[in-house]
């Protein structure tokens, strides 16, 4: 299936230090999302990167894509206690108009 | 701006009563709109989802329903609730084609005893 995987499940750091979560996927997309979801509450959308696009920045989020392993990245720098969520990618597929694909999330805890 | 509302926030229904779940959006036309289920610590799960009023894709077969009867009002529907319906349901809303980025609403948390 075109499912993103994100890896690793959990992770668990102090405040301050950088936070990386990774997407894998399966077949060739027209760009990546990645999501936020705190605690009993609905996700929200925190960055799109186009498959011609390697990089891009928002904030202390920073994105990468590299088509040719099919995975992103998603850095979050300097963490706050704030920060602690789970967060999801999506991907979509290709060729046809078909609703992205979600994955099971990484959930990040940040200890102040 | 556009918002999307999503109710109620919680749920406790009996094995075998029905349900009716509501969302509607405000301040676009013609959305893309999303019903998810999210079961504790996992993934979202696409249940159904709709490009046009009457317009409906069932993802997974199951005990559950959507209807769209106005542009901007999904409806999630069953007629007699299983205990496995129990989770975390979210409405979500997009524009254009269907892998533009999504907006949620908060929820509803269903129980079901």
């Amino acid at each position: 299936s075109q499912q993103g995987e994100e890896d690793p499940q959990a992770l668990s750091i102090q405040e301050g230090e950088n936070a990386t979560m990774n997407c894998s996927y399966k077949t060739s997309i027209n760009n990546l999302q990645w999501y936020r979801q705190n605690s009993g509450r609905g996700l929200v959308h925190l960055i799109l990167i186009r498959s011609n696009e390697r990089e891009k920045h928002s904030g202390r989020l920073r994105v990468t894509l590299d088509t040719s392993k099919k995975s992103s990245s998603l850095l979050i720098t300097a963490s706050r206690a704030a920060d602690t969520a789970s967060y999801f990618c999506a991907t979509d597929a290709r060729s046809g108009n078909t609703p992205l694909v979600f994955g099971k999330g990484t959930r990040l805890s940040v200890i102040a | 701006s556009q918002t999307i509302h999503q109710w109620p926030a919680t749920l406790v229904q009996p094995v075998g009563s029905p349900l009716s779940l509501e969302c509607t959006v405000e301040g676009t036309s013609n959305p893309n709109l999303y019903w998810y289920r999210q079961a504790a610590g996992r993934g979202l799960q696409l249940l159904f989802y709709s490009v046009g009023i009457g317009q409906i894709s069932s993802e997974v077969p199951q005990n559950l329903s959507a209807s769209r009867p106005q542009d901007r009002q999904f409806i999630l529907s069953s007629k007699k609730l299983l205990l496995s319906d129990s989770g975390f349901y979210l409405c979500a809303w997009s524009p254009g084609t269907l892998y533009q980025p999504q907006h949620f609403g908060d929820g509803t948390r269903l129980s079901i005893l």
